[in-house]
């Protein structure tokens, strides 16, 4: 079964940094474009950043650009949002999803990890 | 970026009732749209892709149409476990934009 388990969230003060990871099971890791989607309470969802299957390639939402880096580790499965001089707008519950091929969405999600930024 | 624009942001039906939520998109985007269905407390889970092809194990009740900036997905019989917040998406290019949402309540 295709599984995909967000962690490292948490309470953070603004300016601090967090890392997240997503640990990937139930199937071929390497082949597959991961995302992360960020949903703030009770708000919508958005999306924060992908990452290609090798690693090189990488995109972000402007808000991010520049304080998130989206990483990859093949040989472990799992998947990484470095996040630096957070903010209180980053409050929001971190999900990673499997890129499906071809650009046929995100499928599927993980269960989510919460990133509270408060001082 | 490409804006995405749901209507109605919510909507009360009764269960039985046939249900349509649209999504318009800023520019053409051919036939790269989702939707995702998510529940109080959980993550979404992706109903429809490439606008108009159901993801395995989704009920035929769901059905998706449209292509190039006008999209919508339909229900034809609301059932109870489909009351929820529905996303479109998005995968024409970067950043991936969502919808707004439409919340979909018991009437």
């Amino acid at each position: 079964e295709v599984h995909l388990v967000e962690s490292g969230g948490g309470l953070v003060q603004p300016g601090g940094s967090l890392r997240l990871s997503c640990a990937a099971s139930g199937f071929t890791f390497t082949n597959y474009w991961m995302h992360w989607v960020r949903q703030a309470p009770g708000k919508g969802l958005v999306w924060v950043s992908r990452i290609n299957s090798d690693g090189n390639n990488t995109n972000y939402a402007d808000s991010v650009k520049g304080r998130f880096n989206i990483s990859r580790d093949n040989v472990k499965s799992t998947l990484y949002l470095q996040m630096n001089s957070l903010r209180p707008e980053d409050t929001a519950v971190y999900y990673c999803a499997r890129g499906q091929p071809r650009q046929q969405g995100l499928d599927p999600w993980g269960q989510g990890t919460l990133v509270t930024v408060s001082s | 970026d490409i804006q995405m624009t749901q209507s109605p942001s919510s909507l009360s039906a009764s269960v039985g009732d046939r249900v349509t939520i649209t999504c318009r998109t800023s520019q053409s985007i051919n036939s790269y749209l989702n939707w995702y269905q998510q529940k109080s407390g959980k993550a979404p889970k992706l109903l429809i892709y490439a606008a108009s092809t159901l993801q395995s194990g989704v009920p035929s009740r769901f059905s998706g149409s449209g292509s190039g900036t006008d999209f919508t997905l339909t229900i034809s019989s609301l059932q109870p476990e489909d009351f929820a917040t529905y996303y479109c998406q998005q995968s024409y290019s970067t950043p991936r934009t969502f919808g707004q949402g439409t919340k979909v309540e018991i009437k």
